[in-house]
């Protein structure tokens, strides 16, 4: 079954404490990205990358970090969390150029930084 | 700064009834998307426009590229169409922008 998935699922963490969300694709796309959802602001975009190891800033980079060292993975790194992160992060995938634009969402991870 | 607006916020229907909802933006584009958003939170794509007009089922969308507009429409509307709907834009780079969402509610 094609998909992306993300994992935790949930997490509670607490300031400063470093932790890495992963994603994964099986569906051999070449663009993965990673958002954040939170109340009134709706879906913003964090990082992107075109293909391993080409990633470039979305609209919202400030204190996450991202690598692309394989094409199906794109992990998702707080190194020093604070509460401001606590959100709603979505992992997406989708093939690169074309009409083929359709992008696959993971199921998300709420994250609540205490 | 808003690069996609959305209208309305919030939008409650009979069943049967037309949906409109629309979306504009000022960036830029490369491709729009219509998304749908369950309650449960998973978020899924339901059309891609670069130009014209698409449709899938009862759902139509529609993009004026000189307007910088973009409707969803739903024809005969069904509870299970409850869902909140996403604008977003594609700029000429990679970057997306997203509207804050439509909450629909379409009741019995």
């Amino acid at each position: 079954e094609a998909q992306v998935t993300q994992n935790p699922r949930y997490l509670i963490t607490v300031t400063g404490k470093k932790l890495t969300v992963t994603c994964s694709q099986n569906m051999n796309h070449e663009y993965m990205s990673w958002y954040r959802q939170d109340p009134g602001l709706g879906l913003r975009q964090i990082y992107y990358s075109m293909n391993v190891e080409v990633t470039d800033k979305g609209d919202v980079p400030e204190g996450y970090k991202v690598s692309r060292k394989e094409k199906r993975n794109f992990p998702l790194i707080l190194e020093s969390p604070s509460p401001n992160q606590t959100s709603l992060y979505f992992c997406a995938s989708r093939l690169a150029g074309g009409s083929q634009e359709t992008q696959y969402f993971g199921p998300g991870t709420r994250l609540l930084v205490l | 700064k808003n690069e996609v607006e959305q209208s309305p916020q919030n939008l409650t229907a009979q069943e049967g009834e037309f949906i409109t909802i629309n979306c504009s933006y000022s960036v830029g584009i490369s491709a729009l998307h219509w998304l749908q958003q369950h309650p449960g939170g998973g978020i899924v794509s339901l059309f891609m426009l670069s130009s014209g007009k698409k449709k899938h089922g009862r759902l139509i969308a529609t993009i004026n590229i000189q307007e910088k507009h973009s409707s969803l429409h739903i024809t005969a509307s069904h509870p299970r169409d409850s869902a909140v709907y996403i604008c977003a834009v594609r700029s000429g780079g990679n970057q997306f922008y997203f509207g804050t969402g439509t909450s629909l509610t379409v009741i019995p």
